[in-house]
Parts: structure tokens; sequence; C-alpha cells
């Protein structure tokens, strides 16, 4: 079955850190292009970030709200993505998704999110 | 940063009726523009790519259409587990951007 799992979510205090994953299982890891989506509770979708497949050398773009605080990453030896979150702020309350870019513009295969809550 | 602006944000149906949702952009998007379904609590589900490309598995009611900076997803006969938040979404460069939602309820 190809599936997608998100872990490392919890409960942060803001200025910290916290760094996510998703395990990929079913498909060819190393072949995709990979990003987090994250929604706030009640709120729409927001992309994140990506990082793209071994092909394009793993480069990587981010949302303003992310550059310079979010780092995403993957390790095509464990089947996994990862989305390091520093200096984390209130409004970084959120679900966050990780997710399959399938042709690098649309999102068919989603894991079922992991909650991230910014609070003290 | 290309904006989509959803409407409406709200539509209460019936089953069987005929639903419409509009996305229109700030900027030309050809047709790279994605539409999903999101239930509560679950992720969202991808119904139609490339503006009006049915995902594999999506029942034919749904369909896209449009081109340039408007879009529409329309359901042809609205049926209970229709019952959702609607987003689209554009694959037209970075950021990529969501609309806001359409949440179509039950009347």
């Amino acid at each position: 079955e190809v599936q997608l799992v998100e872990s490392g979510g919890g409960l942060v205090q803001p200025g910290g850190s916290l760094r996510l994953s998703c395990a990929a299982s079913g498909l060819t890891f190393s072949d995709q292009h990979m990003d987090w989506i994250r929604q706030a509770p009640g709120k729409g979708l927001e992309w994140v970030g990506r990082i793209r497949n071994q092909d394009y050398s793993h480069t990587t773009e981010y949302a303003a709200s992310a550059k310079g605080r979010f780092t995403v990453s993957r390790d095509d030896s464990q089947n996994s993505l990862y989305l390091q979150m520093n200096s984390l702020k209130t409004e970084d309350t959120a679900v966050y998704y990780c997710a399959r870019a399938m042709n690098g513009r649309y999102f068919d295969l989603w894991g079922q999110g992991t909650l991230v809550t910014v609070s003290s | 940063d290309i904006q989509l602006t959803q409407s409406p944000s709200f539509l209460s149906a019936s089953v069987g009726d005929r639903v419409t949702i509009t996305c229109r952009a700030s900027q030309g998007l050809s047709s790279y523009l994605a539409w999903y379904q999101q239930k509560p609590g679950k992720a969202p589900k991808l119904l139609i790519y490339a503006a009006s490309t049915l995902q594999s598995g999506v029942p034919s009611r749904f369909s896209g259409s449009g081109s340039g900076t408007e879009f529409t997803l329309t359901i042809s006969s609205l049926q209970p587990g229709d019952f959702a938040t609607y987003y689209c979404q554009h694959l037209n460069g970075f950021p990529l951007t969501f609309g806001g939602g359409t949440k179509v309820e039950i009347k």
C-alpha cells in the first residue's frame, strides 16, 4: 500500500524547535518531489515548502512564512522526509501534512497529518 | 504571489443538486489548477488536476473547467458523501497557493 505517515508533532513553547518526519512506503521515494502543507485550526490550507527529487539535486522552495525558520530535508535511503522548524511562533500552530507532488504540480498522495501546537 | 479567490465561501445544497464553485486567479494560470475535497479531520483528496482532468477513482459527477484566470468545479448531482470543503490550488510556480475554500453543507 502506498502511504505517507507523519510523526513528531506535539506541544512546544514559542521560540522552540520541533522536527517533523514523514515516512513513505509503497513508492519509489527517491523519484518524488515532496512537500509540506499545513492547516491552522479551522482555517484553510497553506503550502509550506518543497524538496525536489535527486534529479533536481534536492533543491528546496519555501513559503515566505517558513523561509529562514523552517528547513525541508530528506533521506532517500530511509524513505523519509523531514521538516525542521525553529523559532516557532503561535501562528505556526497547525496540522502539518506531507504530500507527494505528482509531476511537481499537484498533490495526489497525502499523509494523515500531525498536529503542532505552539503555546506557552 | 498568485492569489486564488473562491466563491462562494459557503454553500447550502440538497442531495441531487447541481453545484458550481468558482476559483479566480490574480494572474493567468493557463490550465495549471487543481481541486481538492477535504472532510473534517481528514487529509485533502485530489479531485481534478490540469483544470479539467479527473483524478483516477474520482466519480464522473465531478468535473472541472476553465483556463487563464477563471475556473469552475461542478458536481452534477450532489451525493451525501460530497458534503465537504473544496479547495482550488494553482500549479503555476512558487509559492504554491490554495484558495480559501468552499464549504458545502446540507440544506
